[in-house]
C-alpha cells in the first residue's frame, strides 16, 4: 500500500492567494484527519471526516479555511485567502479501527 | 488550551544513556495515550501507546509510563542510540475507536554518538 499521499510537498504563495491542499487516505480507511503542525502548539486537529462526512471542525482556525471530502479517496484542505501566519505543515491522517496513519505533509509558506 | 503538554521543546542526550520524555495532559477524560516519533520532511509515525488501565507498557527499548493520579505520562528510551533522534509527541484521546488524537507540543530528541 502506498500510505497516505498528500499534495504539494511545498507551497509558496503570497498573501491574499488561495491556496488547495490535496490528500489521499489509504484505501479502506474510514476516517479522515486534517492536522497542523506549528513550533508553538505541535500538531492541531484541525477537522476529520467519517465515511467522507465532517464530524467534527471545531478546530478550523477561521472561515478561510475549509475541507471537504467529495468522495473515499480524495480531501482538500483550501484557504482562501492565504495569510503568513498560515505557514505551517499540513498533515492528513487516514484511520481504521484507532490506528493512524500519517501522510508526510505539505509545507505551506506564505510570503 | 492546551489539554496535552510537552514542556520540554528539546533533550540531548549521549548515546548508550537513557532517554527520559515528558508529558502531561489536563483532561480527566482521556484514557488512552501514545507516543508518536517523526524524523525531519517525514509524517509522524506510532511508536508505542497505553491504556489507562495499566501504568506500564514496554516495548524493546521503549517504556511509557502512566500516573493517573498526577496527569503526566513519560516515555523512557534505554539505551539511547543516535538514530533515536527525532521528534517526539505525546497525544491522548478518549477511547481507542477511530484514531481522534490530542496531541502536544513535541520534543526534539538529539542523541549524541
Amino acid at each position: 500500500d502506498a500510505g497516505v499521499i498528500q499534495s504539494p510537498r511545498h507551497e509558496v504563495t503570497e498573501m491574499g492567494q488561495e491556496v488547495t491542499l490535496r490528500c489521499k487516505p489509504i484505501s479502506g480507511h474510514d476516517y479522515l484527519f486534517w492536522y497542523r503542525q506549528t513550533m508553538m502548539r505541535g500538531l492541531e486537529l484541525l477537522i476529520y471526516f467519517n465515511n467522507n462526512v465532517p464530524i467534527d471542525d471545531s478546530g478550523m482556525p477561521e472561515d478561510r479555511f475549509s475541507a471537504k471530502m467529495p468522495n473515499a479517496s480524495f480531501s482538500t484542505l483550501k484557504i482562501q485567502p492565504s495569510e503568513p501566519r498560515d505557514s505551517a505543515v499540513y498533515f492528513c491522517a487516514s484511520s481504521y479501527r484507532g490506528e493512524l496513519f500519517f501522510g508526510e505533509g505539505s509545507r505551506l509558506t506564505v510570503l | 488550551d492546551q489539554q496535552v503538554k510537552q514542556n520540554s521543546p528539546s533533550l540531548s542526550v549521549q548515546e548508550g544513556r537513557i532517554s527520559i520524555l515528558n508529558c502531561d495532559y489536563t483532561n480527566s477524560m482521556f484514557d488512552y495515550f501514545l507516543w508518536y516519533k517523526k524524523y525531519p520532511a517525514e509524517g509522524p509515525t506510532f511508536l508505542i501507546s497505553i491504556s489507562s488501565i495499566k501504568d506500564k507498557n514496554e516495548d524493546g527499548r521503549f517504556t511509557v509510563f502512566l500516573n493517573k493520579s498526577a496527569k503526566h505520562l513519560s516515555l523512557h528510551i534505554v539505551p539511547s542510540q543516535p538514530g533515536d533522534s527525532a521528534v517526539y509527541f505525546c497525544a491522548a484521546s478518549r477511547g481507542t475507536s477511530y484514531g481522534k488524537l490530542t496531541f502536544g507540543q513535541g520534543t526534539i530528541l538529539t542523541v549524541h554518538p
